[in-house]
């Protein structure tokens, strides 16, 4: 089983649409959570930490399931510029990083 | 915010040529890089973790021979591709992290390296 699993997709969402990613994880030990953002041929930039109590940042709101063991991000008000791969990433043992595959989102006019 | 600074952004070399390239972070020391590869439109593929004036360890399948890292101080890491042939022709990207408690990687903006 892979220690990071996320729906590839595509997201295919009108602007304005509220869509949401999951992935779930593998380790329970896990320690930290983010999601990143890549755009097409550049690298990932780090989104949002996910903490345990949920966090929200503008339009984007992270949240933590530890029983279940996923992690989710929620998009409000899809803009055009949304448009990417979101990546999540789960740190388990000091620098051992967990990539998911990444989740395609296309937000159309 | 943390800042990781990558060089050379793109790389046309011919075939038999070794490329290096650098990776350095900014504002913050480096406890740890990584080095990944990405081929169009697939997912990040982690080739070797380097932690400070230590031997990097190497993803299984990759060539330890053939992608020289050295990461000698806490601000610079460096990846060598030695003899490289168009396989070799992809997205290079590092990360860095400090390697303290729930610090993410921040990463540089990624090498393009098409071989001739």
């Amino acid at each position: 089983r892979k220690e990071v699993e996320q729906d590839p997709g595509p997201f295919n969402v009108p602007e304005g649409a509220t869509v949401a990613f999951n992935c779930t994880y593998s380790n329970s030990a896990s320690q930290s959570f983010f999601w990143y953002r890549q755009d097409c041929r550049k690298e990932p930039k780090l989104l949002m930490s996910v903490y345990s109590s949920g966090n929200e940042d503008g339009r984007f709101t992270a949240q933590l399931n530890r029983a279940s063991q996923y992690i989710s991000l929620l998009i409000r008000d899809s803009k055009l510029s949304d448009s990417a791969t979101y990546l999540c990433v789960v740190n388990s043992w000091g620098n051992q990083f967990y990539f998911g595959t990444g989740t395609s989102l296309t937000v159309i006019p | 915010g943390a800042v990781v600074s990558q060089h050379p952004s793109w790389v046309i070399c011919k075939s038999g040529t070794s490329v290096k390239i650098e990776c350095r972070s900014l504002d913050f020391q480096a406890t740890t890089m990584f080095w990944y590869r990405q081929f169009p439109k697939q997912s990040l593929m982690l080739m070797a973790t380097s932690n400070e004036g230590s031997k990097a360890t190497y993803e299984q399948g990759v060539e330890k021979d053939k992608f020289l890292i050295n990461h000698a101080s806490l601000t610079l890491s460096t990846l060598t591709v030695t003899s490289a042939h168009p396989e070799d022709s992809s997205f290079y990207i590092c990360s860095a992290s400090t390697g303290i408690g729930n610090q993410p990687q921040h990463f540089g903006d990624g090498t393009r390296l098409s071989i001739l």
